[in-house]
């Protein structure tokens, strides 16, 4: 099925550096998502982005739509070691296709 | 606790048996969604239903799988004969509706085939 690229894999960074990943689709979305999902546990939502070009923090977060409707990033600025966990971008387009496409997950560690 | 309930959080089977998983909901959620993740995999949509309605099933298995959304009671997703390769861990989210796309997960459930 389809999926989104996101990039990049996997990151291995020290507490306190800003982190950026991004989400690239060759579909277009009218809703761009990103969540985060711990060992042994469920996706948590963190920031959900409604209009292209909108730009929205949440705290250390920062996540931007793409103009073209086909990306997003997400940044997290000065990361601490409970950034950890693996982060999804979700793209979601509404009407008959009422449901999340998620990328295919950036894995984050933070040494302390 | 509010949100998104799952049960089991983890279930073993044996090949050739059934595993029967269930979520209810968030309150007030009428929009309940089933994913399915490999282990080192993303997320991949499996069915979307409404109340007593199966809206879209595009992602679901043709053979062995089954989810329905009864008026009374939580969402069931039914996997007969299970094989190895249906371990997993089924997440369920649910929506208000509206659009959105904000979905709220669950723990998930942990299928293990032996």
């Amino acid at each position: 099925g389809q999926q989104l690229n996101q990039s990049p894999q996997s990151m291995f960074i020290q507490e306190g550096e800003d982190v950026s990943m991004n989400c690239t689709s060759s579909s277009i979305f009218n809703t761009w998502l990103w969540y985060k999902q711990d060992p042994g546990e469920g996706p948590v939502l963190l920031i959900a982005l409604y209009k292209a070009g909108e730009l929205t923090s949440n705290g250390r977060l920062t996540a931007q739509f793409g103009i073209t409707r086909k990306d997003s990033f997400l940044n997290i600025s000065a990361s601490i070691p409970s950034d950890v966990g693996i982060y999804f971008c979700a793209g979601f387009y509404g009407g008959a296709t009422n449901k999340l496409i998620f990328g295919t997950g950036t894995l984050l560690a933070v040494q302390p | 606790n509010a949100g998104v309930m799952q049960n089991p959080r983890h279930l073993v089977r044996r090949r050739g048996q059934e595993a029967r998983l269930r979520c209810s909901p968030m309150k007030g959620h009428s929009h309940v969604y089933w994913y399915r993740q490999l282990p080192e995999e993303g997320l991949k949509f499996m069915v979307y239903l409404q109340k007593e309605n199966i809206i879209d099933e595009s992602g679901m298995p043709k053979e062995r799988f089954s989810a329905e959304f009864p008026k009374e009671g939580p969402s069931i997703l039914r996997i007969q004969q299970v094989v190895r390769g249906d371990s997993a861990a089924y997440f369920c989210a649910s929506s208000q509706g509206g659009g959105t796309g904000e979905l709220f997960f669950g723990e998930g459930s942990r299928l293990t085939v032996l």
